[in-house]
Formats: C-alpha cells, sequence, structure tokens
C-alpha cells in the first residue's frame, strides 16, 4: 500500500492566491522530504531538500521565496506555492526517506513517493 | 557530477513480447545505489528496484528482472512477456550516500506502451 501520501492530489486556483500543499509519510518517520516538479512529458526535477526541523535546502533557480518549504514533523512537509502564475502550473511530487536500517521492508537509501500533486493556476 | 542517460524516449511493444529498457550512468563516487521507477498515466512512481555498487548480482522479480554491469555502467531492466499493465514511463535514477540525504539524479524516462 501507499507509503507517501499527498493532499490534495488536484488543485485549481486563480493567479495570485497561495496554494499549499502536504506530504506525509504514513508508516514511518522521514527525516528527509524531497520536492520535485514534473512537466508533461518530462522527467523530475529536484526542487529542494526538506530535513525536519531546518531550513530546506533549494536547488539552483528555484525561489525560495516562491516556493516555501515547511518540515515541521517526521512525518509531515508542506510546499507553499506563493502568488501562483500559470507557470507555476505543474505536477507536484515529494518523497520521503526513512532513517532507518531495514525498518519494517523500508531501507534508508531509497526515496518513496507520493501520488502527486497537479496544480493549475488560471 | 552524476548523470543517467535512458537513450530511449518511447518503446512500443506487442503484448507478451519480451523488453528491456537501457540505463547507463556516470558517477566518480565508489559507493552509489541505483533505481528503477515506474510512473503509470496515474502519476505516482512506483519503487520497483534499488542495487547497491558493491552488488553486482543480477536480481528477477517475476517477469521482471535486472541486469547491472559495474564494466559498463549499465542497470538495464527487462520486463518479459510484457503486458498491457506494464505501460508506463519508466526512470533510472542513482544517488550516493555523500552529501547525506542520497539525493536522486533520474533520467529523462523511457516510456513503454505495450500494444493488446
Amino acid at each position: 500500500g501507499a507509503v507517501v501520501s499527498q493532499h490534495p492530489s488536484r488543485v485549481i486556483c486563480k493567479s495570485g492566491t497561495s496554494v499549499k500543499i502536504e506530504c506525509r509519510s504514513l508508516d514511518f518517520q522521514a527525516t528527509t522530504m524531497f520536492w520535485y516538479r514534473q512537466f508533461p512529458k518530462k522527467s523530475l526535477m529536484l526542487m529542494a531538500t526538506s530535513n525536519e526541523g531546518s531550513k530546506a535546502t533549494y536547488e539552483q533557480g528555484v525561489e525560495k521565496d516562491k516556493f516555501l518549504i515547511n518540515h515541521a514533523s517526521l512525518t509531515l512537509s508542506t510546499l507553499t506555492v506563493t502568488s501562483a502564475h500559470p507557470e507555476d502550473s505543474s505536477f507536484y511530487i515529494c518523497s520521503a526517506r526513512s532513517p532507518r536500517d531495514r525498518e519494517v521492508g523500508r531501507d534508508r537509501e531509497t526515496q518513496y513517493f507520493g501520488p502527486g500533486t497537479r496544480l493549475l493556476v488560471l | 557530477a552524476q548523470k543517467v542517460t535512458q537513450a530511449q524516449t518511447e518503446i512500443s511493444v506487442v503484448e507478451k513480447e519480451d523488453v528491456t529498457l537501457d540505463c547507463v550512468y556516470e558517477t566518480r563516487d565508489t559507493t552509489y545505489y541505483l533505481f528503477w521507477y515506474k510512473q503509470p498515466p496515474s502519476g505516482e512512481l512506483v519503487f520497483l528496484i534499488r542495487r547497491n555498487s558493491f552488488d553486482e548480482q543480477n536480481e528477477i522479480s517475476g517477469r521482471y528482472s535486472w541486469n547491472f554491469q559495474k564494466s559498463t555502467s549499465s542497470f538495464n531492466f527487462t520486463i518479459t512477456a510484457s503486458q498491457v499493465v506494464d505501460s508506463a514511463v519508466y526512470f533510472c535514477a542513482l544517488s550516493y550516500s555523500g552529501a547525506g540525504s542520497y539525493q536522486l539524479t533520474f533520467g529523462k524516462g523511457t516510456k513503454l506502451s505495450v500494444i493488446p
């Protein structure tokens, strides 16, 4: 079954509004979560690495003030797209990594992905 | 720098045919990890396999098999007797532990279409 959930799965918003996407690890504690963006028919682009209790590390070219990431607990990270514009429309997908070895069949080297969130900004 | 190359952009096969998806990687790290993920039309990435750099044993799981060869820096994926449900985009990925976060570098993906 799914080990990482995302909410909402789909969102449509007006330009200028902010949208929050949640990523939860369901049966393990994730000290590290990752946020990716995927354009149609393209590969995944890492936006940022989120560590619990500390500031996220953003990849080059990703605006920190535009994409706010909060990793307040070991099971929840949020991505807020602030003042969204049509060019922010995309598929956003998160992943989580378990820090422990072989915990319930999860290994620390593997990222488990959420189902993704499709954002459409009108 | 790390790089993953999936030279096949799209592949179409007829159901029950075997198909191999190629993956070539580049890394300077001595310890690294290789992955295959499946992305069906729904969008979720499904973890298929992880291979450690120090374990070159090939692996078989049902109709799926993986051939890891360090000498050619390849980690190819074969689906035997393909089925329509195998239609998806398949991503090969590489990570290392150097930064402690095990960041993934993805290939561009191979879209597999299995025709009934």
